[in-house]
């Protein structure tokens, strides 16, 4: 069974940084594309970054580029977002998701960026 | 950017009855694959988003045969054949043929 588990959201001050996880098991992690996806409060779905299967291409929303990092470790079957210069346009719910097709999800972890 | 745009923004339906839901794309979703790439997920309340429909008609694993998708080109649809109680949520559109990947705003369905 396909499972994604992320981690590592929170209360962050404006300008601050969080490293967000997402562990994965169920299937073999280092064939796949992964991907980052946020939904806002009361917001719709909006795509952040995705990454290739062995890392060593990334892609990523024009509103985040610069300040997001997304990489993998393959021998953890984890992976990773790393966002820095945090605004409080930021703060959504962020999901990792599998494959091109976005064909499964994690639960999601959250982000609060206020003062 | 692709834009997607869905309508209707809400939908009322009694259980047992059909709903349909349209996507509109701005750029064509055909690849030179051979392949369109439109997808559509629901989000429950309190829950991820599922795939619900990929490649505009293929049902995911595991997804009732309730559920079917149609289209080309630039204009979509999910229909629902007869709709029940636990398929209540926001629906989503979504393209990748082309970076970034864009969803559309979402149809809520709810239950009269």
């Amino acid at each position: 069974e396909v499972q994604l588990v992320e981690s590592g959201g929170g209360l962050v001050q404006p300008g601050g940084s969080l490293r967000l996880s997402c562990a994965a098991s169920g299937f073999i992690f280092s064939n796949y594309w992964m991907h980052w996806v946020r939904r806002a409060p009361g917001k719709g779905l909006v795509w952040v970054s995705r990454i290739n299967n062995d890392g060593t291409s990334t892609n990523y929303a024009d509103s985040v580029k610069g300040r997001f990092t997304i990489s993998r470790d393959n021998a953890r079957n984890t992976l990773y977002l790393q966002m820095n210069s945090l605004r409080a346009e930021d703060t959504a719910v962020y999901y990792c998701a599998l494959y091109s097709s976005l064909s499964y999800w994690g639960r999601g972890t959250t982000v609060t960026v206020s003062s | 950017d692709i834009v997607m745009t869905q309508t209707p923004l809400s939908l009322s339906v009694t259980p047992g009855q059909p709903a349909s839901m349209s996507c509109k794309s701005s750029q064509r979703l055909l690849h030179s694959d051979g392949k369109t790439y439109l997808y559509w997920y629901l989000q429950k309340p309190g829950q991820p988003p599922q795939l619900l429909i990929y490649e505009v008609s293929n049902r995911f694993s595991g997804v009732p045969d309730r559920f079917s998708g149609s289209g080309s080109g630039t204009d979509f649809t999910l229909k629902i054949s007869r709709v029940e109680a636990e398929d209540v949520g926001i629906y989503y559109c979504m393209q990748s043929i082309q970076l970034p990947l864009t969803f559309g705003g979402g149809t809520k369905v709810e239950i009269k």
